[in-house]
């Protein structure tokens, strides 16, 4: 019965690195959504599963930011070459049934802040 | 393009006093409507929707009204509690995407 559950709540990484964020959504629910939100900002859409398939990424902001559902729960999102401007409040979200329909509301994680120095 | 502008903040009040934060949206067609709230510490939670115009959500006392002609989703709280200090998001999903957009959030300080 937990929740939607990030790790790690806090990543620092230096300019240029590799991160891997991940994200357990609740059980059972089959839509996975990734946020990201900047201070004084609300969250920016990134990228949308439905079970394994991404069905819209078109948040994603240029090809270093890449994200995985292999087996339609857990999720990674991936940054390559880390920039300064991606640090922000990296959000997590689930719900039970796919988006626009009734079963579509979103239970969203704590987040992960990322700071690239 | 498609965009929410809601209140800035910090809205500042005492408790009991009426809350209103002013939500407005530009979308094509006919787009849901939320408030979503984040108290310090806590996760962002669905506070309340409407779906089509002239509905109205309500939850925990809070209300907000879909209205078209306005394109407008003010949130309002008859009596504020020390509670319900948050930060407030506004935000709309329109056919086709159903993602919501984000507005900028409005902080809610309510005071003893």
């Amino acid at each position: 019965g937990a929740g939607v559950s990030q790790t790690p709540s806090n990543k620092v990484t230096e300019k240029g690195k590799y991160v891997e964020l991940r994200c357990d959504p609740i059980s059972g629910h089959t839509a996975l959504y990734w946020y990201r939100q900047s201070l004084g900002q609300g969250p920016e859409f990134l990228i949308y599963f439905q079970g394994t398939g991404a069905a819209d990424d078109s948040g994603l902001p240029n090809d270093r930011f890449f994200a995985v559902r292999p087996e339609g729960s857990v999720s990674t999102l991936k940054i390559q070459r880390t920039e300064r401007g991606d640090s922000a409040v990296y959000l997590c979200a689930s719900s039970l049934g796919p988006a626009g329909v009734g079963t579509d509301t979103q239970y969203f994680g704590p987040g992960t802040r990322l700071t690239v120095l | 393009g498609d965009s929410v502008t809601q209140m800035e903040g910090p809205v500042t009040l005492s408790e009991e006093a009426f809350l209103t934060i002013n939500c407005t949206y530009t979308a094509t067609g006919y787009p849901s409507l939320f408030w979503y709230v984040q108290y310090p510490g806590e996760g962002l939670q669905l506070l309340l929707k409407a779906t089509k115009a002239d509905d109205k959500g309500s939850n925990k006392g809070f209300e907000a009204t879909y209205r078209k002609e306005t394109t407008s989703f003010h949130l309002e709280k008859g009596s504020v509690q020390v509670s319900d200090s948050a930060v407030y998001f506004c935000a709309f999903a329109s056919g086709g995407s159903y993602i919501p957009t984000f507005g900028r959030g409005t902080s809610l300080i309510v005071h003893p």
